[in-house]
This record gives C-alpha cells, structure tokens and sequence, in this order.
C-alpha cells in the first residue's frame, strides 16, 4: 500500500516568512494529491491539491509543487500570517483505487509575530 | 455546495456500550463516504470504506464486527462502535465524495467519543 512521509513535523517561522513542507510517497501510481489544513478539534479543510500530470500550482499565497522521478511534492506558504498557524496534512492518492487518501504525519505550523 | 455533517459532535459513554455516529452529505449524493480515527496529535487513520447499498471495506486491523458501518443511502452512512472501550476514545471524522466519483473528498467535523 500507499505510504506517504512527511517532513518536518513541527515547524516555527516568524510572520511574513515562508513555510515549506516536504513529503514523499511510495506507490507510483498515485496521481492526487491534496493538502490539508486542521485545526484544533476542525476538519481537515482542503487549501491546494495537484494532479500527477502538473509539476507545480499556485492559488494566492500557497503554492504546490510535485516531483513525480522523486515522488516528493511540497507545500510552500508565502507571507505567513499568524492565522496560517495550524496542523497541515499532504496526502497521496491513486484515484483508480478506490480513491483511499493516505496521510503523512503533519507539520504543526506556528507562526510567531 | 458539498457540506458533510455529523451527528453528534460529541459524545460520552460508559464501557461496555454502543454508539452510533452519523454522517451525512447535505448538498450532493455520496456513492462513496470514508470514515477515519483520529488520536491526539496523530493523523488520520482509514478505518473503512463505505460504498451505498454494499458492505464497507475495512482497512487491515480494524475489526468489522466492533466497527459497523452502514451506508444505506446516498447521503447517509453510519458508524455504529460496539461494546466500546476507553481505548477506543478518539476523534472520528468522516468524508463524501460526490457522484458520479470524483477525487476530491469532503470532511465532516468530526466526533468526539469519549468512553469513560
């Protein structure tokens, strides 16, 4: 099965940095990946997703990235404010499969002011 | 449009009893809902796949007789957890995906269960 790693696990940046955040996956034949954001006893809100025929995708402050050789794709959070602070999830998925989302492990994210 | 819901969002319940989780698309029909645990600090889990008017499809390790799962309609499943234990205490969220199946999977908010 799918098995997806997720780096780092917490991560601290003053406001107006950037965030980035690296997972990698092991099945090649996913091809979704969305990324969550949840916080504190929330759902998991989709803010960005990319599919496998895409190398990078852009929506206002957040940007993703997807390597397919590697199977690493990237979070990258331009401008943090303090209200980006929260736990955020990639997740991989082969869409031919049953459509099952496998998780990393989170990044808890705090941005300081 | 694409709300997921679910009922109750929080619950406390002796050892030894069941307890029923609701979770319903409000917006659109789900041939497909997901159910997953989470504990603190922890990922999402998938515990099962729920297909409407077929038997889920459990992830390896998570009992089907302590977990059971309905899904009989296109905008309803539930997640029943029987004879419950503390350590069954955790955060179950459930998701829909619309039909016909897309890739995008919309997340409910979540339940509380709390097994004293």
């Amino acid at each position: 099965g799918e098995n997806v790693e997720q780096h780092p696990s917490t991560l601290s940046v003053q406001e107006g940095d950037s965030a980035v955040i690296k997972c990698t996956y092991s099945d090649s034949a996913s091809n979704y990946f969305p990324w969550y954001k949840q916080e504190l006893g929330k759902r998991p809100q989709l803010i960005i997703d990319i599919r496998s025929n895409v190398g990078e995708k852009k929506d206002q402050r957040i940007a993703v990235t997807l390597n397919k050789t590697a199977k690493h794709f990237s979070l990258h959070i331009t401008e943090t404010q303090p209200e980006d602070s929260a736990v955020y999830f990639c997740a991989a998925v082969f869409t031919g499969g049953g459509n099952k989302l496998t998780f990393g492990t989170g990044t808890q994210l705090k941005v300081e002011l | 449009g694409a709300v997921v819901s679910q009922h109750p969002s929080w619950v406390i319940c002796k050892s030894g009893t069941s307890v029923k989780i609701e979770c319903r698309s409000l917006d659109f029909q789900a041939t497909t809902m997901f159910w997953y645990r989470q504990f603190p600090k922890q990922s999402l889990m998938l515990m099962a796949t729920s297909n409407e008017g077929s038997k889920a499809t459990y992830e390896q390790g998570v009992e089907k007789d302590k977990f059971l799962i309905n899904h009989a309609s296109l905008t309803l499943s539930t997640l029943t957890v029987t004879s419950a234990h503390p350590e069954d205490s955790s955060f179950y969220i459930c998701s829909a995906r619309r039909a016909p199946a897309t890739d995008t999977q919309y997340f409910g908010p979540g339940t509380r269960l709390t097994v004293l």
